[in-house]
């Protein structure tokens, strides 16, 4: 059973640039959060999407946005990039019904962005 | 505005021994505290968690504290073992929606 997909692994953009980040989530999960994990510490919550839609956002600019499709998959697109966007960024998904036990939050292995 | 914090960011103990990694949070509003262990080159992957309305949670070596008058929780480890040295991060969640990470603690396991 694949866990969460994500996609490139790693990625080198130039500032300015736009770049778009792919998720595809475990089986039979239906949420998708995005966190970002700066060089030394945790990762902090970008945004959360469900039913297609945007259901949580966390601190950060219009610069990122994000997507999810019909079967669940997500991107996120990060506009003007600027070298503090280097990061690694963690996809993370649940299914329908977490409680509140949070045990369905899986994440993957992560997309490494450096921004130069 | 971080919510969680991990005050040591790393743990060197010897193999056997107990580890024992600490948390304190600031919003007592949190309904559920989690740990995460985080390889290099993988994603976080869940370890145990505990509710707010308990004290304590024990899953075979791991065991949780949580102290929510002092807003601080703890994760024991007995005994330690190589295979735990990792990055650990203490999360907190509220209403089971975004969670709120600390910067992480990384144990090395010595032989």
């Amino acid at each position: 059973d694949a866990g969460v997909t994500q996609s490139p692994t790693h990625l080198i953009k130039t500032r300015g640039q736009q770049v778009t980040l792919r998720c595809s989530p475990k089986s039979g999960h239906d949420t998708v959060s995005w966190y970002q994990q700066a060089l030394g510490q945790g990762p902090q919550f970008i945004f959360q999407y469900y039913e297609e839609e945007e259901r949580q956002r966390g601190n950060f600019p219009d610069r990122f946005s994000g997507h999810q499709f019909p079967n669940y998959s997500s991107e996120l697109n990060v506009n003007a990039l600027l070298l503090g966007d280097s990061a690694l960024y963690l996809c993370a998904s649940s299914p329908p019904i977490t409680g509140l036990s949070n045990y369905g939050y899986t994440f993957g292995s992560g997309t490494r962005l450096t921004v130069v | 505005d971080q919510q969680v914090k991990q005050n040591s960011p790393s743990l060197s103990v010897q193999e056997g021994r107990i580890s024992i990694l600490n948390c304190d949070y600031t919003n007592s509003m949190f309904d559920y505290f989690l740990w995460y262990k985080k390889y290099p080159a993988e994603g976080p992957t869940f370890l145990i968690s505990i509710s707010s309305i308990k004290d304590k949670n024990e899953d075979g070596r791991f065991t949780v504290f949580l102290n929510k008058s002092a807003k601080h929780l703890s994760l024991h480890i007995v005994p330690s073992q190589p295979g735990d040295s990792a990055v650990y991060f203490c999360a907190a969640t509220l209403a089971d929606y975004k969670l709120s990470f600390g910067a992480g603690t990384t144990v090395t396991v010595r032989a």
